[in-house]
């Protein structure tokens, strides 16, 4: 079975400042990657995906992240935040395969400070 | 074009009752998916119902069940419910159920059992 782990719960950072959210996954075969954000009293919102392809990965709002293998990982990055990034992100592994469950981390806290 | 509804937004229950969760569906996605989320859990999965068959079920107890209806809406039913099960839970769709896809999530109901 697959599972991801983020390690950071809550992640601070001055506006205008660069942000790196980490995740980390565990699968004995292909995956598929995802993040997605929770903006309060929402559902999820797909940031971005990597299926297959080019290890850079770019999304919505300026986020981007980078598939690797060799470190099993896939961190989120965005060069300058904004306030309006202020929310909750959550990594998310799946299988290749029909009818495999999306595995979510237990997501990352960002604050973005004025 | 109407996002993933789910109703009701709130609802209060106590210990031992059964609490119904209703969800609607993007027009055409087939596939819907049960998530709980619990304060420090992240999403856990719950269910996951494509063409009125569950294909897919994570680690809950026998009381969590669920229903696909022919117009592919569905219902989650908690039975015997405990105050551990206070959770946002979110229902998602997408369009086949097929590795990689994207997942749309409603805004959730909020259950709180006393």
């Amino acid at each position: 079975a697959q599972s991801v782990t983020q390690l950071d719960s809550q992640v601070p950072v001055f506006e205008e400042a660069p942000v790196e959210l980490r995740c980390n996954y565990s699968s004995s075969v292909s995956v598929y990657l995802f993040w997605y954000v929770q903006y309060p009293n929402q559902g999820l919102q797909l940031l971005l995906k990597y299926l297959s392809g080019s290890t850079l990965v770019k999304g919505i709002n300026g986020f981007e992240a980078e598939f690797n293998k060799s470190q099993t990982s896939f961190h989120l990055r965005k060069p300058s935040v904004h306030i309006s990034d202020t929310a909750e992100y959550f990594c998310a592994v799946t299988r290749s395969g029909g009818y495999q469950k999306v595995t979510f981390g237990t997501g990352t806290k960002l604050q973005v400070i004025p | 074009e109407a996002g993933v509804t789910q109703s009701p937004t709130h609802l209060i229950k106590t210990r031992g009752q059964q609490a119904t969760l209703r969800c609607s569906p993007i027009s055409g996605h087939t596939s819907v998916y049960w998530y709980q989320q619990a304060l420090g859990l992240g999403l856990q999965f719950l269910l996951w119902y494509d063409e009125g068959e569950e294909r897919n079920r994570g680690n809950f107890p026998p009381r969590f069940s669920g229903r696909q209806f022919p117009n592919y809406s569905s219902e989650l039913n908690v039975n015997a419910l405990e105050l551990e099960d206070s959770a946002l839970y979110l229902c998602a769709s997408s369009l086949e159920g097929q590795g990689g896809e994207k997942l749309f999530f409603g805004s959730g109901t909020q259950l709180s059992v006393l």
